[in-house]
């Protein structure tokens, strides 16, 4: 039973640039969400998905935005990196918005130098 | 609004010694409770969860919580601790909002094991 996967694993990026984080749920989920990790915090809500459209977003700037693909898989971009973009970025996937368990990936840890 | 408070940034025990984690939320509406552990550059692990029922939820290695909904808490235990058991902890509530669910997670609690 594959889990929820995320690539990549690890980038670096330099100001301004943009980046593309993608993610493929567990398998039998539909919905996917996006949270940032800053060092020593707890996980930040970005944004969920689910039937390929955006049903809720977190406060975070229109620099962030998402797209879900019919397959389910997720990705996140984000534009116009800021140094305070740098962080792990952890998708989880759950089936339906109904409130029940959410599963994480291992995260993508992006550096912006 | 509804809000997470983890009352101790960290935490450091003996090994086989019992262990709480605090977990306080603030919520106008019904949760769901859930605890999850992290370990060194991993994602989050869930450890257990309380939908309804009985309060006291036991989970993975060992671990149980108990809700109040009195004292809207949901701390976490351990009767007898190991060195594999430090790892960050993270509980999380979630909650009906605009036709879906919203997830929001406290700023965790780091738990050292100490040999």
């Amino acid at each position: 039973d594959a889990g929820v996967t995320q690539s990549p694993t690890h980038l670096i990026k330099t100001r301004g640039q943009q980046v593309t984080l993608r993610c493929s749920p567990k398998s039998g989920h539909d919905t996917v969400s996006w949270y940032q990790q800053a060092l020593g915090q707890g996980p930040q809500f970005i944004f969920q998905y689910y039937e390929e459209e955006e049903r809720q977003r977190g406060n975070f700037p229109d620099r962030f935005s998402g797209h879900q693909f019919p397959n389910y898989s997720s990705e996140l971009n984000v534009n116009a990196l800021l140094l305070g973009d740098s962080a792990l970025y952890l998708c989880a996937s759950s089936l339906g918005v109904t409130g029940n368990t959410i599963y994480f990936g291992e995260g993508s840890w992006l550096t912006v130098v | 609004a509804q809000s997470v408070t983890q009352l101790d940034s960290q935490v450091p025990v003996f090994e086989e010694a019992p262990v709480e984690l605090r977990c306080n939320y603030s919520s106008s509406v019904s949760v769901y409770l859930f605890w999850y552990v992290q370990y060194p550059n991993q994602g989050l692990q869930l450890l257990l969860k309380y939908l309804s029922g009985s309060t006291l939820v036991k989970g993975i290695n060992g671990f149980e919580a108990e809700f109040n909904k009195s004292q809207t808490s949901f701390h976490l235990r351990k009767p007898s601790v190991h060195i594999s058991d430090t790892a960050e902890y993270f509980c999380a509530v979630t909650f009906p909002t605009s036709g879906t669910y919203k997830y929001i997670f406290g700023t965790g609690t780091r738990l050292k094991v100490l040999a």
